[in-house]
């Protein structure tokens, strides 16, 4: 399966914690999103990069949030000092480069913050 | 700031029946995906329309783009079980950017 694959599926963590979620698009797209997910709720964006260009980032993300994507393959999202509130799914998404929005979504990491 | 709004937002039907999910906006998009997803789970692409007024088809679901391209509708035609799960309809309003959700609309279909 050459899908979008993500690392953990289900994290949960104690408030103040860091936690880290990896993502891994698939081998060709150089478009890569973060979206965050609630319950009962679609998808909102967080970040995008071009390849490890991060290109827009979204109000959302705060400074306890940072993303990376060093070689323009896989992307890290780390949550530093995580709040209750950060209890989510956190989706990753990627895209072809040229004219397509079309995005491909992998599984999710779902966090927990007790 | 450009929103979409689903309806409806639950429905539960029973197997056999036709339905028909609405996406609506304001705003203009450049593109329109649907998704569907299941619980615990990733939304998985169903389509992308492009073309005002373009219609696509997959099996029984049937995908429209509103001629002025701030529209979309999904309809299901003799629903089954397996179709069960949470339709999402997402805008693009430049090209390679991020997209734009509507709320979901929640399917359960009853054997």
């Amino acid at each position: 399966d050459t899908g979008v694959s993500q690392d953990p599926r289900h994290k949960i963590t104690k408030r103040g914690q860091n936690v880290t979620f990896r993502c891994d698009p698939i081998s060709e797209h150089n478009r890569l999103y973060w979206y965050r997910q609630t319950l009962g709720q679609g998808p909102e964006f967080l970040t995008y990069f071009q390849n490890e260009a991060q290109l827009e980032k979204s109000r959302l993300l705060s400074d306890r949030f940072s993303a990376e994507r060093p070689k323009g393959s896989f992307s890290t999202l780390e949550i530093q000092r995580t709040e209750q509130g950060d209890s989510a799914m956190y989706l990753c998404a990627s895209g072809p480069s040229g004219n397509s929005d079309t995005q491909y979504f992998g599984p999710g990491t779902r966090l927990t913050v007790l | 700031t450009q929103l979409l709004e689903q309806s409806p937002q639950f429905l539960s039907i029973q197997e056999g029946e036709n339905l028909t999910v609405y996406c609506n906006s304001s705003s203009v998009f450049s593109s329109l995906q649907w998704y569907r997803q299941e619980p615990g789970e990733g939304p998985v692409l169903l389509v992308t329309v492009v073309t005002g007024g373009e219609v696509k088809k997959l099996k029984r679901l049937t995908f429209q783009f509103g001629d002025a391209r701030k529209d979309s509708s999904l309809h299901i035609t003799a629903a089954q079980p397996g179709d069960t799960g949470l339709y999402l309809c997402a805008g693009a309003n430049n090209q390679g950017g991020k997209l734009i959700f509507g709320q979901g609309t929640e399917l359960s279909v009853k054997p």
